[in-house]
């Protein structure tokens, strides 16, 4: 099975950077998935990792341990359309089943 | 391209009454996906198909959840009866390949209240 940890909530300022975690414990990997999710809508794909490293994609990036069981998302330059639910998603070795963690609720604030 | 397309989008029922989901994924994705998300939470999978074969459907309650995918495009889920519990909201995603490296494309959602 699969158990996957982020933080409920987080707050930041507007411009500043915040770095989301995500832990997991599997018994098969095949790579970790981030989406975004704003309130009442659909989760939309933000970044996929599957070696280990820094993944960047303009204000966004995503990094992978797997040998930690470790990931983080890092939002640059925060905007207020940055606020949102932020969902970790690994997904396991048996035709792609991708397990979510609860998310985590990022606030932005002017 | 259109995306994932799902209805209804809201749906009201009493306990014990039936209720029914459709879902049309992005043109030529052979897999999909049905999620259940209770607020607050991630969601969870229901059900996974590959063309119009199940996958995985282990996390499914099928004394009271039904699946089908007939043709290997839209898909339905069905509660019958429902209970309080199943409020949530029921995501259907989709993926080109099904395999461990494609993206999930969501749709809308059907945001289910079960009085």
């Amino acid at each position: 099975g699969q158990n996957i940890d982020q933080p409920t909530e987080m707050t930041a300022t507007e411009g500043a950077i915040v770095q989301i975690n995500c832990t997991y414990q599997t018994s098969g990997f095949n790579g970790l998935f981030w989406y975004q999710q704003h309130a009442g809508e659909a989760p939309t794909f933000l970044s996929y990792n599957v070696l280990d490293g820094l993944e960047e994609k303009g204000r966004f990036s995503s990094f992978l341990s797997r040998s930690k069981g470790y990931s983080y998302l890092l939002l640059k330059e925060l905007q207020m359309k940055d606020s949102a639910s932020y969902l970790c998603a690994v997904r396991g070795t048996n035709a792609g089943k991708s397990t979510f963690g609860d998310g985590t609720t990022l606030t932005v604030k002017p | 391209e259109a995306g994932v397309a799902q209805s209804p989008r809201y749906k009201i029922i009493e306990k014990r009454q039936s209720v029914a989901f459709w879902c049309n994924p992005i043109s030529g994705h052979a897999t999909l996906y049905w999620y259940q998300q209770i607020l607050g939470q991630g969601p969870k999978l229901l059900i996974q198909f590959q063309n119009n074969g199940v996958v995985d459907d282990s996390q499914l309650p099928k004394d009271r959840f039904s699946a089908e995918r007939l043709k290997g495009v839209d898909s339905t889920l069905k509660i019958q009866p429902a209970k309080l519990e199943d409020s949530a909201v029921y995501l259907c995603a989709s993926s080109l390949v099904g395999s461990s490296t494609d993206t999930q494309y969501f749709g809308p959602g059907t945001r289910l209240t079960v009085l």
